[in-house]
């Protein structure tokens, strides 16, 4: 099955600085990756996603870029603010195969920005 | 209005009772999932489901059990065999295929009391 890794597990920046979140996964047939948001009290929501034929990919202050030979993909933030506070989770998918229909999820990444 | 709904928000459950979780979703997704949090965790899968009257065991899977009679519904059962089943609740679906989105529920907090 999937080994999926988050580092750090808890992040804590000023508001304006830059966070980087990193996802270490196993299976190399893996060609989906998205990241999601939880916040407080609340149920995870998708934030960006990128497919294995793209590098990178931006949404106005987040981006996320994907290394596929060493199997990781990131998420950046920009200019962080405190609603960006949550936790964030990493999920890569496969296409086919034995666990084609298993959804894990990394461990999580507690990110707080202080005003 | 369309969406996955799970059912009750808030739970309550003497110990050594069953109980079972509500999730429906009128997104025609053919995959369910059902995970656990536990506060400052992440997200352990119990069981998945790609089609209906099939199902899989996930990670932690000990302790509950789940049937897909329907393809709109996955209720999830804790029995009493699982030995702490105070937790946050999540269902999510998707369509099956690997550029994927899952959508999930707003969450059941089953508490032991």
């Amino acid at each position: 099955g999937e080994n999926v890794e988050q580092h750090p597990s808890t992040l804590s920046v000023q508001e304006g600085d830059s966070a980087v979140i990193k996802c270490t996964y196993s299976d190399s047939a893996s060609n989906y990756f998205p990241w999601y948001k939880q916040e407080l009290g609340k149920r995870p929501q998708l934030i960006i996603d990128i497919r294995s034929n793209v590098g990178e990919k931006k949404d106005q202050r987040i981006a996320v870029t994907l290394n596929k030979t060493a199997k990781h993909f990131s998420l950046h933030i920009t200019e962080t603010q405190p609603e960006d506070s949550a936790v964030y989770f990493c999920a890569p998918r496969r296409a086919g195969g034995t666990s084609y229909g298993k959804l894990t999820f990394g461990q999580g990444t507690i990110l707080t920005v202080h005003p | 209005d369309g969406g996955i709904t799970q059912s009750p928000k808030y739970l309550f459950r003497k110990e050594g009772q069953n109980v079972t979780l509500s999730c429906e979703q009128n997104l025609n997704h053919d995959a369910m999932y059902w995970y656990r949090q536990d506060p400052g965790q992440g997200l352990r899968l119990i069981y998945y489901s790609q089609i209906v009257n099939d199902f899989q065991k996930g990670d932690i899977a000990e302790g509950y059990s789940v049937s897909r009679e329907k393809k709109e519904s996955f209720p999830l059962t804790v029995t009493s065999a699982q030995k702490n089943p105070t937790a946050f609740y999540l269902c999510a679906s998707s369509m099956l295929g690997a550029n994927t989105e899952a959508f999930f529920g707003q969450g059941t907090r089953l508490t032991v009391v």
